[in-house]
């Protein structure tokens, strides 16, 4: 099953404009983590962020973390059209589970030119 | 560095027959998933190695699924008369042990089964 729903399910933007995706879960978490897929291909991680953080940044990218709201926030700013793909979240367990990753419905984006 | 592998990338196959797909995960990581995959969905889990035990079993992993890491190493994932529900991408994955990076997994290109 899904952890959770992500929001909006499509995401059309131009090129040069900010994309914000977020992410709601339903149980007590380790961590959270925003992966990358291209169509039809593997996924590509491209940040985590624990349950004790708040926000974190990696290049264009921001995330946040809520908690107390069990949801999450992934802005990547200065978009561009290679940034189009479908982008997960995916929660891990507090414990046990082997840190295997529960993914969201996921959103696709689209960056035109 | 060579990264996760799967082999095939593409599988057809009819109503009934088995299957097997194989992984080859990033050399010394000790754990290895398998998820599955539908069109519009996010990946689900249906099993895990830590080294060659399977410590896990989803259960979406039904009586006709099997998966094996004899040596620790590669992994097969193999499924009996399949159904045309098992149509979707299988997605291996690998990760660490024993440091922070753990966490992280690393995704290989997936196997899309078509089963007609």
């Amino acid at each position: 099953s899904q952890q959770g729903e992500e929001d909006p399910q499509a995401l059309s933007i131009q090129e040069g404009e900010n994309a914000t995706m977020n992410c709601s879960y339903k149980t007590s978490i380790n961590n959270l983590q925003w992966y990358r897929q291209n169509s039809g291909r593997g996924l590509v991680h491209l940040i985590l962020i624990r349950s004790n953080e708040r926000e974190k940044h990696s290049g264009r990218l921001r995330v946040t973390l809520d908690t107390s709201k069990k949801s999450s926030s992934l802005l990547i700013t200065a978009s561009r059209a290679a940034d189009t793909a479908s982008y997960f979240c995916a929660t891990v367990l507090p414990t046990g589970g082997g840190n295997k990753l529960t993914f969201g419905t996921g959103t696709q984006l689209k960056v035109e030119l | 560095d060579t990264g996760v592998s799967q082999d095939p990338r593409h599988k057809i196959t009819k109503r009934g027959q088995n299957v097997t797909f194989r992984c080859d995960p990033i050399s010394e990581h000790n754990r290895l998933y398998w998820y599955r995959q539908t069109l519009g969905q996010g990946p689900e889990f249906l099993t895990y190695f830590q080294n060659e035990a399977q410590l896990e079993k989803s259960r979406l992993l039904s009586d006709r699924f099997s998966a094996e890491r004899p040596k620790g190493s590669f992994s097969t994932l193999e499924i009996q008369r399949t159904e045309q529900g098992d149509s979707a991408m299988y997605l291996c994955a690998s990760s660490p042990l024993g440091s922070a990076s753990t966490d992280t997994q690393y995704f290989g290109p997936g196997t899309r089964l078509t089963v007609l």
